[in-house]
């Protein structure tokens, strides 16, 4: 029973385009999120998060949008770099319950040149 | 500071043998994490520490794994015996706080039990 839904195995998107990743939840206690990178033989990297008190979290090209109702978080990268080709991982942690991260099965992006 | 460090980096062995994989956490984090990534399962939480104290375990898989923390900058997982499903990349993770906080991976130990 998967917690952490990422439907998209892969995704591939041209340079300069925007990349969305989307990140589906069951758990209703979950009230933090995160996004990491990882690049093949290297650990996950933190990328961006964002609270349940939020709907909206913004670094630079990368911006994470929670939409609580539908238990749904969204990765928007504008503009895509070839640099961002990797895999991306949603986590999501009920901490106020005392639960760690649960982490969905990712989502391959590949940015094409 | 040299981030997470994880050895061996690959590791080979043939079923039955024990193997032991070692983590050195970043300095001053009070949390070490221990996950499993395969392609089926995707990255599962095994254990977890604070404060060199395992506070859940509830994802080891079986006996046969183990983990230890005997001070602050450093932690195993064993697995004894090692079975070919136990082939998988190994992650060690740290982080300044047990709940919710960033966690900073290690590069990872590629274990392959022929």
């Amino acid at each position: 029973d998967q917690q952490v839904k990422q439907n998209s195995p892969s995704l591939s998107v041209q340079e300069g385009r925007i990349s969305i990743l989307n990140c589906d939840y069951t758990n209703s206690m979950f009230d933090y999120f995160l996004w990491y990178k990882k690049y093949p033989a290297e650990g996950p990297t933190f990328l961006i998060s964002i609270s349940s008190i939020k709907d909206k979290n913004e670094d630079g090209r990368f911006t994470v949008f929670l939409n609580k109702s539908a238990k749904h978080l969204s990765l928007h990268i504008v503009p895509s770099q070839p640099g961002d080709s990797a895999v991306y991982f949603c986590a999501a942690s009920a901490r106020n319950y005392g639960q760690n991260f649960v982490f969905g099965p990712g989502t391959r992006l590949s940015v094409l040149p | 500071d040299a981030g997470v460090i994880q050895s061996p980096r690959h590791e080979v062995t043939e079923m039955g043998q024990e193997v032991t994989l070692r983590c050195k956490p970043i300095s001053g984090h009070n949390s070490l994490f221990w996950y499993r990534q395969t392609m089926m399962r995707g990255l599962e939480l095994l254990i977890y520490f604070n404060n060199n104290v395992p506070i859940d375990d509830s994802g080891m898989p079986e006996d046969r794994f183990s983990a230890k923390m005997p001070n602050a900058s450093f932690s195993t997982l064993k697995i004894q015996p090692s079975e070919p499903r136990d082939s998988a990349v190994y992650f060690c993770a740290s982080s300044l706080r047990t709940l919710g906080g960033e966690q900073y991976f290690g590069p990872g130990t590629r274990l392959t039990v022929t």
